[in-house]
């Protein structure tokens, strides 16, 4: 399977309690995106990557939310101290370089976090 | 601030019959989009691109209309298919506020055997 990768696909976890999940993207795509997704609503922005740099970041993404790509290749999205909030569908893409920035994303499974 | 959405939330078609789905845009200042369809349970799933120098884009039985003047988007899917059942959302990049994609709710799209 050459998609994008994304584990745990379903992840149910305690308030106050830490998540982590992983992103493997498609191996030569250099830039990799999180979105957030609720039931009924498109996918919202979370943070960017090119390479392992953190280029964009939402406001969605406060400051119990932190994402790696320490080698450029896989990412990770922890969330500290959950609240019931953060349930939803974590939707991780990836898109190859293109100079002109027009290249379609292609997303993973997702993750869907439950908040009990 | 930027948006993207759609005119109809839902829509029933007729297997075989073709289908339209809308997205209105506010930012004249997208200059990419794309059309996505979701199953159930699964992610965002690429079905069609087109670039603000294009206003037309064919692909296999799905063609993407671009109006700038407007700020409209659509998508029709021709002879359409059980197996097209999904949620279509299209999305926009907006390349001065950087490389993220903006999407908009979403439109049901059932089709009646």
């Amino acid at each position: 399977d050459t998609g994008v990768s994304q584990n745990p696909r379903h992840k149910i976890t305690k308030r106050g309690q830490n998540v982590t999940f992983r992103c493997d993207p498609i191996s030569e795509h250099n830039r990799l995106y999180w979105y957030r997704q609720t039931l009924g609503q498109g996918p919202e922005f979370l943070t960017y990557f090119q390479n392992e740099a953190q280029l964009e970041k939402s406001r969605l993404l406060s400051d119990r939310f932190s994402a790696e790509r320490p080698k450029g290749s896989f990412s990770t999205l922890e969330i500290q101290r959950t609240e019931q909030g953060d349930s939803a569908m974590y939707l991780c893409a990836s898109s190859r370089p293109d100079r002109d920035s027009n290249t379609e994303a292609f997303f993973g499974q997702g993750t869907r976090l439950t908040v009990v | 601030g930027e948006s993207v959405g759609l005119h109809l939330p839902t829509l029933s078609v007729q297997e075989g019959d073709n289908s339209i789905i809308n997205c209105a845009y506010s930012n004249s200042a997208s200059d990419y989009f794309i059309w996505y369809k979701q199953e159930s349970g699964k992610g965002p799933q690429f079905i069609i691109d087109i670039r603000s120098n294009m206003d037309k884009r064919q692909g296999q039985r799905v063609t993407v209309l671009l109006n700038k003047t407007v700020k409209h988007l659509s998508l029709q899917i021709a002879a359409t298919q059980p197996g097209d059942s999904a949620v279509y959302f299209c999305a926009e990049r907006l390349i001065l506020t950087g490389n993220q994609f903006y999407f908009g709710t979403g439109t049901s799209l059932t089709v009646i055997p």
